[in-house]
């Protein structure tokens, strides 16, 4: 179909390991926001793309975390020296553009476990 | 003190109920929201924006009470597949749409 694609669909690595997921957003959506999901969490917002600058960066947890977005397409999140707090659901969202009165069509997500 | 507060139920119901959900925010900022639901495993999708008018949907209705700073969802005549997590989401003004969810209330509609 053409909504958001994610991949892996799931990911177990070792403590300390680097992993990358991928997200890529519907064709046209320049907004591309990477949120995640913890046991038993909301979904808390992690980063978000307009284009290929990310404005805003405020919710990512650690400096372990990166992400870019090449192309205006793709965006990958790198988490780096992975610690078993990371483990959880990886959604990222698109939409036409940013804006608040905007809706989200999110992926199925990336589902990474720490061991 | 969470920005977005609901009650994480379980709510139990049998089909054809009518049942509320409420949600409460904290950031007087607030500027847009809406219901998204995610069942089991799966990714939120949206339900419905929220407008400051209310807002029907054919079962659902949004309430928005922005001085009390609460939402509400109805959902009418309840069916087996409402059953799944009931997410209130709301974004702040400036912030480029970045939401910010609730915990989630989860619905199980039974025979």
């Amino acid at each position: 179909g053409a909504g958001v694609s994610q991949s892996p669909s799931n990911k177990v690595t070792e403590k300390g390991k680097d992993v990358e997921l991928r997200c890529d957003p519907i064709s046209g959506h320049t907004a591309l926001y990477w949120y995640r999901q913890s046991l038993g969490q909301g979904l808390e917002f992690l980063i978000y793309f307009q284009g290929n600058s990310a404005p805003d960066k405020s919710g990512l947890p650690s400096d372990r975390f990166s992400a870019e977005r090449t192309g205006g397409s793709v965006s990958t999140l790198t988490i780096q020296r992975t610690q078993q707090e990371d483990s959880a659901v990886y959604l990222c969202a698109s939409s036409p553009w940013t804006g608040n009165n905007q809706p989200q069509h999110f992926g199925d997500g990336t589902r990474l476990s720490i061991l | 003190r969470k920005e977005v507060e609901q009650d994480p139920g379980p709510f139990n119901v049998p089909e054809g109920a009518t049942v509320a959900f409420n949600c409460t925010y904290s950031n007087s900022a607030s500027q847009s929201f809406f219901w998204y639901r995610q069942d089991c495993r799966k990714e939120p999708k949206l339900l419905m924006s929220v407008y400051s008018s209310g807002n029907e949907d054919g079962r659902f209705t949004a309430q928005l009470n922005r001085a009390s700073q609460y939402i509400s969802l109805l959902i009418r005549d309840s069916k087996l597949s409402d059953s799944a997590t009931y997410l209130c989401v709301v974004t702040f003004r400036g912030s480029q749409g970045n939401l910010i969810f609730g915990k989630g209330t989860k619905l199980s509609v039974k025979p």
